[in-house]
């Protein structure tokens, strides 16, 4: 079966720069989750999109914006990178009475 | 203090063993309650949803309990495959997950 879709895998930036983390949800799945996840923590949600429209919004720092596309893909946007971003950053997708499914995530490591 | 809590162990128990993990949450508004597994460096995976009748999934079995709002995870027949951290999560109306800190598994030869 489809699962979800992230890119790119692995990605390392220096201080200051900026990130785009695209997420490709399964076939179907309207909603988009983003979490952040640092090193021995759990899941921390950041945002989701439902229907291409922003639903709910977590602990995501204003550095950061993410948007949903027609295609329902979703890019999340890293801009002023803060050593502290360094973290696993994973995408779920979630269909009409279904739970959420998690891509593999992108680990960023900022230097 | 979290609104989900779980012991982060480690259990460190040896093949063959049952192992029992437990959860508690704070949101009496709470939707609806999983078990997710996290093996190292991947993405957490569904393990199975807990219902309060109680359900079993070959060797796992989970149980939820409103009133005390308390989830449990039972492990019977542990492999060495089992070992990796159990996240306990629970779900909101509006569908926002909200995750346990997670317990580690390591099962030994």
């Amino acid at each position: 079966a489809a699962g979800v879709i992230q890119s790119p895998r692995h990605l390392i930036k220096e201080k200051r720069e900026t990130a785009t983390l695209k997420c490709y949800p399964i076939p179907r799945h309207d909603t988009v989750y983003w979490y952040q996840q640092g090193p021995g923590q759990d899941p921390q949600f950041l945002i989701s999109f439902y229907e291409k429209m922003q639903s709910d919004k977590g602990s995501i720092p204003d550095r950061f914006s993410a948007q949903q596309f027609s295609d329902y893909h979703s890019e999340l946007n890293m801009s002023s990178l803060e050593l502290g971003d360094s973290a696993l950053y994973f995408c779920a997708s979630r269909g009409q009475g279904e739970t959420q499914y998690f891509g593999p995530g992108t680990r960023l490591l900022v230097l | 203090r979290k609104e989900v809590e779980q012991d982060p162990g480690p259990f460190n128990v040896p093949e063959g063993a049952t192992v029992a993990f437990n959860c508690t949450y704070s949101n009496s508004a709470s939707q609806s309650f999983f078990w997710y597994r996290q093996d190292c460096r991947k993405e957490p995976k569904l393990l199975m949803s807990v219902y309060s009748s109680g359900n079993e999934d070959g060797r796992f079995t989970a149980q939820l309990n409103r009133a005390s709002q308390y989830i449990s995870l039972l492990i019977r027949d542990s492999k060495l495959s089992d070992s990796a951290t159990y996240l306990c999560v629970v779900e909101d109306a509006g569908n926002m997950l909200t995750f346990g800190g997670g317990t580690r598994l390591m099962v030994k030869p």
